[in-house]
């Protein structure tokens, strides 16, 4: 069964912790993409990737990280410095950045 | 700059009419226009993209979108809504030479029995 999965499905974090949300994809598609929506308002792009080893800063960068070491994976860290983390986050694959973009079903991080 | 704007926060219809989500959009090139559909709490589903040639773009589900390059729209369309389709649907663009989608803020769709 061929797609992109996200886990965990939902996420709490404490005030002061980073978190890791996880994507993975056997699409074998080169570009992936994490994006954050929040409600009333289109998906932003936060971080990308078009290979392994490499990646780029989207619009809303600042208080995530990223790394790409395996073509399949490309977790997403959302650190302490992001005051307002409270949001749906939307993993996606295409093959090639010029190409379609597939989703995952999405990961919802509230704030305790 | 690139932009795209979905003017409707809602659209309402009824089972079995015809349904329009607008779409316009802005960019300096040749445009790349997508719609993706979004059920409650899930991932974003794609449905169909212009990238040339017909103007008029069948996709999943019966449902399509006309590409009208002077006014600059890109309307989904589908001749007998159903039930099933209320959703939260989203209009993507980008430049052909650009790497970044650029998304609406999306239309709620919702069709009543």
């Amino acid at each position: 069964d061929g797609g992109i999965t996200q886990s965990p499905k939902y996420l709490f974090r404490k005030e002061g912790q980073n978190v890791t949300l996880s994507c993975e994809q056997n699409l074998n598609h080169d570009a992936m993409y994490w994006y954050r929506q929040d409600p009333g308002q289109g998906l932003r792009l936060i971080y990308y990737s078009q290979i392994v080893n490499d990646f780029q800063k989207g619009d809303i960068a600042e208080g995530y990280s990223v790394s790409r070491e395996k073509k399949e994976s490309f977790p997403l860290t959302v650190t302490s410095a992001q005051k307002n983390p409270t949001a749906f986050y939307l993993c996606a694959s295409s093959d090639g950045h010029q190409e379609t973009q597939y989703f995952g079903p999405g990961t919802r991080l509230l704030v305790l | 700059a690139q932009s795209v704007a979905q003017p409707e926060d809602q659209v309402n219809v009824a089972e079995g009419n015809p349904l329009t989500v607008k779409c316009t959009y802005s960019v300096s090139g040749n445009p790349y226009l997508f719609w993706y559909v979004q059920y409650p709490n899930r991932g974003l589903q794609f449905l169909l993209k212009y990238i040339t040639g017909d103007n008029l773009v069948k996709g999943s589900y019966g449902f399509e979108a006309e590409f009208n390059k002077s006014q600059t729209s890109f309307h989904l369309k589908k001749p007998s809504a159903l039930v099933s389709d209320s959703a939260l649907y989203f209009c993507a663009v980008r430049e052909f030479s650009n790497y970044q989608l650029i998304w609406g803020a999306g239309t709620k769709l919702i069709i009543k029995p």
